[in-house]
């Protein structure tokens, strides 16, 4: 398909699991972003990557999630030592190449719901 | 810091129009969008502003006044459809890489 897509669409993992989710963005697309939103609550910013470099990591809420991508395409978000305070839907975004005067918005996949037991 | 505000939920009666607000305080501004969010489903795009004024859409308008730090999304004719969430986000940042979400407004349309 054309969209932005993720994987796993579900996960529950056991506390102190590592867990691996996967973000294939729109062909073409530089940007991506990766957010946490626990339920009921708004879209927390994790990390920016601009081609496969991540100029802003400021979101990432401690040293056991880190992020990679590979290119303009994959990109994967590691959590390491899950606790049950992960548990949240993680959703990717990419966009076309930042500008200022471009009118970009970010395409969101479906998300991966992480559960934490 | 970065604080941006939005009515935590709205109620509205089909057929109806509702504005939805949204206040902001960002270290940068280059840009404010409106999503669409449905329960269990990623959020879509519904606006774009970066100039003060009206930006109209078909059913939905946005308004913004960026020395108020301020924002709209206008709903009309509401259609159950649009019972959702409501996110405004703030693009920051001289390369205006960083979005910043607000909490979101969730709204119910009833008959």
């Amino acid at each position: 398909g054309a969209g932005v897509s993720q994987s796993p669409s579900n996960k529950v993992t056991e506390k102190g699991k590592d867990v691996e989710l996967r973000c294939d963005p729109i062909s073409g697309h530089t940007a991506l972003y990766w957010y946490r939103q626990r339920l009921g609550q708004g879209l927390e910013f994790l990390i920016y990557f601009q081609g496969n470099s991540a100029p802003d990591k400021s979101g990432l809420p401690s040293d056991r999630f880190s992020a990679e991508r590979t290119g303009e395409s994959v990109s994967t978000l590691t959590i390491q030592r899950t606790q049950q305070e992960d548990s949240a839907v993680y959703l990717c975004a990419s966009s076309p190449s930042p500008g200022l005067a471009v009118t970009y918005e970010q395409y969101f996949g479906p998300g991966t719901r992480l559960t934490v037991t | 810091g970065q604080n941006i505000d939005q009515p935590t939920e709205m109620t509205a009666t089909e057929g109806a129009i509702v504005q939805i607000n949204c206040t902001y305080q960002t270290s940068g501004f280059n840009g404010l969008f409106w999503y669409q969010q449905h329960a269990g489903e990623a959020p879509t795009f519904l606006s774009y502003n970066v100039l003060d004024g009206l930006e109209e859409k078909g059913r939905f308008s946005s308004f913004l006044s960026r020395s108020k730090g301020y924002s709209y999304l206008l709903l009309k004719e509401l259609q159950m459809k649009d019972s959702a969430s409501y996110l405004c986000a703030v693009r920051e940042g001289n390369y205006g890489q960083n979005f910043v979400f607000g909490p979101g407004t969730r709204l119910s349309v009833l008959p």
